[in-house]
């Protein structure tokens, strides 16, 4: 069954550094997305992305937040300069379609710990 | 903002009960999921309901979307211990854009 695949798995970094999250959604899917989880919290949105440009951000995504589909494959997630509330599991999603129920596929996550 | 109250946030029953999982807003969503997420994972969609008033199975759950599409639940009949886990419903506002707004959870709690 197609997945969405996201690495690191986990990744430690120090307050002020730059992280990238990497995320391959599923090959024909139109619609991405990043939602991130603090630990004991509820899943929270952060951004949608369709037809190479953001078309929904949370006010969570501020201007440490940008996404980027390099190439045909890859959907990432850059943070600035992380602070510690940064820390979190970072979920990316895909959608087939653009119509209708939301139909999304998670992909395992990603930890960040921010020191 | 919306928002989706999920009761009870923990249920710890015997196997084979059956349990009732709430998913409330004031809030009216063009669609609901229900989700279940394992420790150190991503959601997995188990449902989506769209018309007020559907009612869907898989096996021995049942998903029911309210008639005002303000909220949902999920019944699971003669609970087995690999129904244990978090239970996340989240409600879409319109297209394949829009974030979906989650629920705190429910973890359930299937003892043998």
């Amino acid at each position: 069954e197609p997945e969405v695949t996201q690495t690191p798995s986990h990744q430690v970094t120090q307050m002020g550094q730059e992280v990238i999250l990497r995320c391959v959604p599923i090959s024909n899917h139109l619609y991405f997305y990043w939602y991130r989880q603090i630990l004991g919290q509820k899943v929270e949105f952060l951004v949608s992305f369709y037809n190479n440009e953001i078309s929904e951000k949370s006010e969570i995504f501020d201007d440490q937040f940008s996404v980027e589909r390099p190439d045909g494959s890859n959907f990432t997630l850059k943070i600035r300069s992380t602070k510690l509330e940064d820390s979190a599991m970072y979920f990316c999603a895909s959608n087939l379609l653009g119509y209708g129920a939301n139909v999304l596929t998670f992909g395992a996550g990603s930890r960040l710990t921010v020191l | 903002t919306q928002l989706l109250e999920q009761s009870p946030q923990f249920l710890s029953i015997q196997e084979g009960e059956n349990l009732t999982v709430y998913c409330n807003s004031s809030s009216v969503f063009s669609s609901l999921q229900w989700y279940r997420q394992e420790p150190g994972e991503g959601p997995v969609l188990l449902v989506t309901v769209v018309t007020g008033g559907e009612v869907k199975k898989l096996k021995r759950l049942t998903f029911q979307f309210g008639d005002a599409r303000k909220d949902s639940s999920l019944h699971i009949t003669a609970a087995q211990p690999g129904d244990t886990g978090l239970y996340l419903c989240a409600g879409a506002r319109g297209g394949g854009a829009d974030g979906l707004t989650f629920g705190k959870g429910t973890h359930l709690i299937i003892q043998p």
